[in-house]
C-alpha cells in the first residue's frame, strides 16, 4: 500500500530541472507533496485531489494522473534552497484520512 | 498565526521506561496525527484525534496511546520503550471540515532509547 517513489536520489546543478515520480497501486482520492531538510520537518508544498488540476507555484508544479495512479513533482530552474527530501503522501478517502508515505527522493542540487 | 508546535525538541530515555510527548496545533485546526519517522524513511502514521477521541489507528503496539484535550492539543504516550522506537515523531494538524485534507507537521521530538 506505500506509495513507491522514484527516483531514490538525484543530483542537479543549479538552474536544471527534475521530476519525482509517485506510483500507487491502489486507487488514490489524494496526493501530497512535502519537502523536508536535514533534522527538520516536512513543509507541505501542495496537494493534488482526484478530478483536480494540474497545481504549481513557483517553479514547482505537479500533476495527477487517475488512470495510472501516479503523481509526478516537476522542479524546473532547480536553486540551491530545493535541496532535500521529498515525500508523497497518499490518501484513498477525503475527510482527513491519513497519510501513507514513499520512502522519499533525496534531492541534492550543487552550484 | 502560530504554527505547529512540539515538546521537547529531544529526548533520551533508556530501555523500559515511559515517555510522553506534546503537540499543540496550528490555530484554527481540530484535528492531531501522529507519526514515527525512523531515520532515512518517510513518516508512518501512528493514531490521529479528533474531538477528543481516537478517530484512527495505524499499525502501532498498545504500548503507543494518546489523548487529545479540550483546547486541540494533544499527547502522545509510549510505554516500555524498545530500542526500535528510536525515531522522530512528527504531529500534524489539519481541519476537519476544510475543503481539503492538509496536513501541516511541528517541528519533531527526537527521541532516543539507549
Amino acid at each position: 500500500q506505500q506509495p513507491v517513489q522514484s527516483p531514490q536520489a538525484v543530483i542537479l546543478r543549479e538552474g536544471e530541472d527534475a521530476v519525482i515520480n509517485c506510483s500507487s497501486s491502489k486507487a488514490l482520492y489524494s496526493v501530497h507533496w512535502y519537502r523536508q531538510k536535514h533534522g527538520e520537518a516536512p513543509v507541505f508544498l501542495m496537494i493534488l485531489l482526484k478530478g483536480g488540476e494540474q497545481k504549481g507555484h513557483d517553479k514547482i508544479s505537479a500533476s495527477f494522473n487517475e488512470k495510472k495512479q501516479q503523481s509526478s513533482l516537476y522542479l524546473t530552474a532547480s536553486q540551491l534552497s530545493y535541496s532535500g527530501t521529498y515525500f508523497c503522501g497518499t490518501a484513498r478517502n477525503s475527510g482527513n484520512t491519513p497519510l501513507v508515505f514513499g520512502k522519499g527522493t533525496r534531492l541534492s542540487v550543487i552550484a | 498565526d502560530a504554527g505547529v508546535t512540539q515538546s521537547p525538541t529531544h529526548l533520551i530515555k533508556t530501555r523500559g521506561q515511559q515517555v510522553t510527548l506534546r503537540c499543540s496545533p496550528k490555530s484554527g485546526h481540530d484535528t492531531v496525527s501522529w507519526y514515527q519517522q525512523a531515520l532515512g524513511q518517510g513518516p508512518q502514521f501512528i493514531f490521529q484525534y479528533y474531538e477528543e477521541e481516537e478517530r484512527q489507528r495505524g499499525n502501532f503496539p498498545d504500548r503507543f496511546s494518546g489523548h487529545q484535550f479540550p483546547n486541540y492539543s494533544s499527547e502522545l504516550n509510549v510505554n516500555a520503550l524498545l530500542l526500535g522506537d528510536s525515531a522522530l515523531y512528527l504531529c500534524a494538524s489539519s481541519r476537519l471540515a476544510a475543503s481539503t485534507d492538509t496536513q501541516y507537521f511541528g517541528p519533531g521530538t527526537r527521541l532516543t532509547v539507549l
